[in-house]
């Protein structure tokens, strides 16, 4: 099946920074990709929709300016939060529609943050 | 406002029984259920799917069973094995691959020797 890959695996950043996660589709193009965060023993609330070539489209209640999208290539989308707090440390996962069987999206491994 | 009930949030099985995870929907205008198995520290894997015009897919020792009417569906695990301890979420989405899921809650499944 379709892979999907996640960098980096874990960060742990100082409250203030800002800290770029990135998903990658290694063997398809996906000129959708989602992002999803997931608070411990909580389900994948979906963030926002990357789209190539286009802005994204965020969730109600999810900070265009906190959280960055940026779908630069057919492969790549990133995911920056900015000025990072405590609060957003979270487990951020993002996944990918296969273009061979539509109807399945791959998740990638996730990124732990950790805001100190 | 939860489109996608999920029951129990945790079910302990002994090794060798079967597991059962309900999940129950609202928008008549999903039509493809998947379920997805996580283990800590990792995504979501896809783990079976259904479309509504079936009313139960097997796979292995996975089977969905779905109910159109009710709006209803639900995961059995025949015999169990402590290797399936993880974390089961239903899901449900719109036709097509690019249409964002909705998952339910979670199920926490212990499988005991």
């Amino acid at each position: 099946g379709a892979v999907v890959s996640q960098h980096p695996s874990w960060v742990i950043c100082k409250s203030g920074t800002s800290v770029k996660i990135e998903c990658r589709s290694l063997d398809f193009q996906a000129t959708t990709m989602f992002w999803y965060r997931q608070f411990p023993k909580q389900s994948l609330m979906l963030m926002a929709t990357s789209n190539e070539g286009s802005k994204a489209t965020y969730e109600q209640g999810v900070e265009k300016d906190k959280f960055l999208i940026n779908h630069a290539s057919l492969t790549l989308s990133t995911l920056t939060v900015t000025s990072a707090h405590p609060e957003d440390s979270s487990f951020y996962i993002c996944s990918a529609p296969g273009l061979a069987e539509q109807e399945t999206q791959y998740f990638g491994p996730g990124t732990r943050l950790l805001v100190l | 406002q939860q489109q996608v009930k999920q029951s129990p949030q945790s079910l302990i099985v002994q090794k060798g029984g079967i597991s059962i995870i309900n999940c129950a929907y609202e928008n008549t205008a999903f039509d493809y259920f998947p379920w997805y198995q996580q283990f800590p520290g990792k995504g979501p894997a896809l783990l079976i799917a259904i479309r509504p015009d079936v009313s139960e897919k097997k796979e292995g020792r996975f089977t969905i069973s779905f109910n159109k009417s009710a709006k209803q569906f639900s995961l059995h695990i025949m015999d169990s094995q402590p290797g399936d301890s993880a974390t089961y979420f239903c899901a449900a989405r719109r036709s097509g691959g690019y249409q964002k899921v909705t998952f339910g809650i979670g199920t926490k499944l212990q499988v005991i020797p």
